[in-house]
C-alpha cells in the first residue's frame, strides 16, 4: 500500500507558465515533506521541504503548499524553465526517520 | 568534496551470480541508506544504517545484505542475483540538522544493474 502517491506520471508545460505537481499521503504520522528533483543518469537532489506546522514554504521560483486536512501537498514552479525538465519525487517522513517516496512525476517544460 | 560516490556505474550479471555495490561519502554523515528505483515505484528503501556499527532493514530487504564498513562506507551485496533485482540502485547519506527544513539525504549517482 503506497503511503505517498503521485498520481500524475507526467506533466507538460510551456516555458514561462506555472507547473503544479501534486502529491497525496495517507500516514498522519508524517510531519515532514520534501521534494527531490532528478535528472537522467544522476541521483536525486533536494529541492524544497515543508514541516507539518506550516502550510507554505517558498524558495525562489519554487513553492510547496501543504494541506494537512486533505493530506495533500503540491509543488509550484513559477515561471517554468526548460532546465526544470526532470523527474520530481515527493517524499515524507516523521522527522529524523526514514523517507517514503512517491513514484515520481516527469515534468517537461517546452520552449 | 565528492559527496556520495558509487561504484560501479553499470553492471550486468547472470542469474545466480553475486556482487557488491560500493558506496562512500566524504561529508562525515552518520546515516547511510540504500534504495532501489523501479519504473512506477519511486525509490524504495532496502537497508539503512543510522550510525556506524548499526544496520536495519527497510521496505524491500529480501535478497540483499549490507555492511557498514566504517563511517564513510556502506556496501550492498547481492548473494545470488535474480532478474527481479534488475534496477537502479542509489546510495544516500544524511546527518541530522538542527533545522528540520535543511535535514535532507544526499544521493550518489546510482548503479544501473541488469540481471539476465
Amino acid at each position: 500500500d503506497q503511503q505517498v502517491k503521485q498520481n500524475s506520471p507526467s506533466l507538460s508545460v510551456q516555458e514561462g507558465r506555472i507547473s503544479i505537481l501534486n502529491c497525496d499521503y495517507t500516514n498522519s504520522m508524517f510531519d515532514y515533506f520534501l521534494w527531490y528533483k532528478k535528472y537522467p543518469a544522476e541521483g536525486p537532489t533536494f529541492l524544497i521541504s515543508i514541516s507539518s506546522i506550516k502550510d507554505k514554504n517558498e524558495d525562489g521560483r519554487f513553492t510547496v503548499f501543504l494541506n494537512k486536512s486533505a493530506k495533500h501537498l503540491s509543488l509550484h514552479i513559477v515561471p517554468s524553465q526548460p532546465g526544470d525538465s526532470a523527474v520530481y519525487f515527493c517524499a515524507a517522513s516523521p522527522y529524523g526517520n526514514k523517507l517514503v517516496f512517491g513514484a515520481g512525476t516527469i515534468l517537461r517544460v517546452k520552449s | 568534496n565528492a559527496g556520495v560516490t558509487q561504484t560501479p556505474k553499470f553492471q550486468v550479471l547472470k542469474t545466480g551470480q553475486s556482487m557488491t555495490l560500493q558506496c562512500a561519502q566524504d561529508m562525515n554523515h552518520n546515516s547511510m541508506y540504500w534504495y532501489r528505483q523501479d519504473p512506477g515505484m519511486g525509490l524504495r528503501l532496502i537497508y539503512y544504517s543510522a550510525s556506524e556499527g548499526t544496520t536495519d532493514k527497510g521496505e524491500v530487504p529480501n535478497g540483499y545484505n549490507v555492511s557498514r564498513l566504517n563511517k564513510r562506507e556502506f556496501s550492498l551485496r547481492l548473494e545470488s542475483a535474480a532478474p527481479s533485482q534488475t534496477s537502479v540502485y542509489f546510495c544516500a547519506s544524511r546527518d541530522r540538522a538542527a533545522n528540520p527544513l535543511t535535514d535532507t539525504q544526499y544521493f550518489g549517482p546510482g548503479t544501473r544493474l541488469t540481471v539476465l
